[in-house]
């Protein structure tokens, strides 16, 4: 089945910095990648997704990419700010309502 | 529209006890999943349902944990009896079966077994 790893773990930054979190992934059959944050004590909410006809994709301060070949994609956050202080997933899926496997996870500390 | 509902937030129960989790989906989807997420680490299925049939429960420690969705939209996860490694957040999420794969997740129940 497929298998998620996530890196790094934690991960601090100063406010304005970029924030890189990686993922790789283990299934060729996948074509879904989406990314969810967690606040504390919070539902994971969807940020931003792609899929694997795209390669990357940006929503202003968020970017994905996406290399299929390497069975891998990333999340950028630009201009970080302390609210984007959260834990972040990556989760990998086959289209079409199939589940979402998950990574264990970053969290990001913006500081101040 | 309204998220997904779920109920209760928090429950704590002592080991070999039973104890049920509800979850409403967002209206009209279709796909219901049941995530168990343990402290540190990313949410994990536990079983998908496509209306009231099951999809996936290949995951689902079927010798204490049962889940249903008799008619299609409210769903409850039961265990029956309780380990100290089942304390956990219960996530419940839905998806539209019109080609959309994005999963709505509700707030989640945390479960401590003591």
């Amino acid at each position: 089945g497929e298998n998620v790893e996530q890196h790094p773990s934690t991960l601090s930054v100063q406010e304005g910095d970029s924030a890189v979190i990686k993922c790789t992934y283990s299934d060729s059959a996948s074509n879904y990648f989406p990314w969810y944050k967690q606040e504390l004590g919070k539902r994971p909410q969807l940020i931003i997704d792609i899929r694997s006809n795209v390669g990357e994709k940006k929503d202003q301060r968020i970017a994905v990419t996406l290399n299929k070949t390497a069975k891998h994609f990333s999340l950028h956050i630009t201009e970080t700010q302390p609210e984007d202080s959260a834990v972040y997933f990556c989760a990998a899926s086959i289209s079409g309502n199939t589940p979402l496997v998950f990574g264990k996870g970053t969290r990001l500390s913006v500081i101040a | 529209e309204a998220g997904v509902a779920q109920s209760p937030r928090y429950k704590i129960i002592e080991k070999r006890q039973s104890v049920a989790f509800w979850c409403n989906p967002i209206s009209g989807h279709a796909t219901l999943y049941w995530y168990q997420q343990i402290l540190g680490q990313g949410p994990k299925l536990l079983i998908q349902f496509q209306n009231n049939g099951v999809v996936d429960d290949s995951q689902l420690p079927k010798d204490r944990f049962s889940a249903e969705r008799l008619k299609g939209v409210d769903s409850t996860l039961k265990i029956q009896p309780a380990k100290l490694e089942d304390s956990a957040v219960y996530l419940c999420a839905s998806s539209s079966s019109a080609g959309s794969d994005t999963q709505y997740f509700g707030p989640g129940t945390r479960l401590t077994v003591l």
